[in-house]
């Protein structure tokens, strides 16, 4: 049964600490993203990969941190630099990251710092 | 400037009511692909229709319908004969050929379906 799976689903977080969202894929995707949902302002954009071991920055990147070593995997750090991480975070896949390609959702994982 | 516009915030409808979910893009690219996802409760997006510039077919499939209009820089989605399943905010987003993996998204239209 392929598709997208995100952990925890729900993360609280004591503000100052680090903490690492998982995202994983067994959809044979090349092209991994991280989403930033807040209220009224729809999906923003962190971090994106097309291949292993190298991602780029999107429209939000500050605060935040990834790494790709593996293709079915792309972890995303909220680190303490991020003055406002309480979110829901999205992570998505797509075939090979091109224009064409339909992004497909995991069921994302709702953080809130305390 | 907002790629992608859903000036509906929040409808409300009453079951078995036809409703139109309004989006509209703004882009120089000659070549671009539009997307409406679905999110509901659970907060998963769910994905339901591609569309290419170069497509100005409707679509229809079951209850849902879309209509693309490039002369209105257009691409609105009807629900015919709402179900209290159709309740969830959607979303309309846009990609550019010349931009690659950017997905612009619109800020979501919350739909309810009153039983």
């Amino acid at each position: 049964d392929g598709g997208i799976t995100q952990s925890p689903k729900y993360l609280f977080r004591k503000e100052g600490q680090n903490v690492t969202l998982s995202c994983e894929q067994n959809l044979n995707h090349d092209a991994m993203y991280w989403y930033r949902q807040d209220p009224g302002q729809g999906l923003r954009l962190i971090y994106y990969s097309q291949i292993v071991n190298d991602f780029q920055k999107g429209d939000i990147a500050e605060g935040y941190s990834v790494s790709r070593e593996k293709k079915e995997s792309f972890p995303l750090t909220v680190t303490s630099a991020q003055k406002n991480p309480t979110a829901f975070y999205l992570c998505a896949s797509s075939i090979v990251g091109g224009p064409t390609d339909t992004q497909y959702f995991g069921p994302g994982t709702r953080l809130t710092v305390l | 400037a907002q790629k992608v516009t859903q000036a509906q915030t929040e409808i409300s409808v009453v079951e078995k009511e036809d409703v139109t979910l309004d989006c509209v893009y703004e882009t120089r690219d000659t070549t671009y692909y539009l997307f409406w996802y679905k999110q509901p409760p659970s907060g998963e997006l769910v994905f339901l229709i591609r569309r290419n510039s170069f497509d100005e077919q409707n679509e229809i499939s079951g209850r849902y319908s879309w209509n693309f209009q490039k002369s209105t820089s257009s691409f609105n989605f009807t629900i015919t004969a709402s179900q209290v399943v159709d309740s969830a905010v959607y979303f309309c987003a846009l990609s550019e050929a010349n931009t690659g993996n950017q997905f612009y998204f619109g800020t979501g239209t919350s739909l309810t379906v009153i039983p």
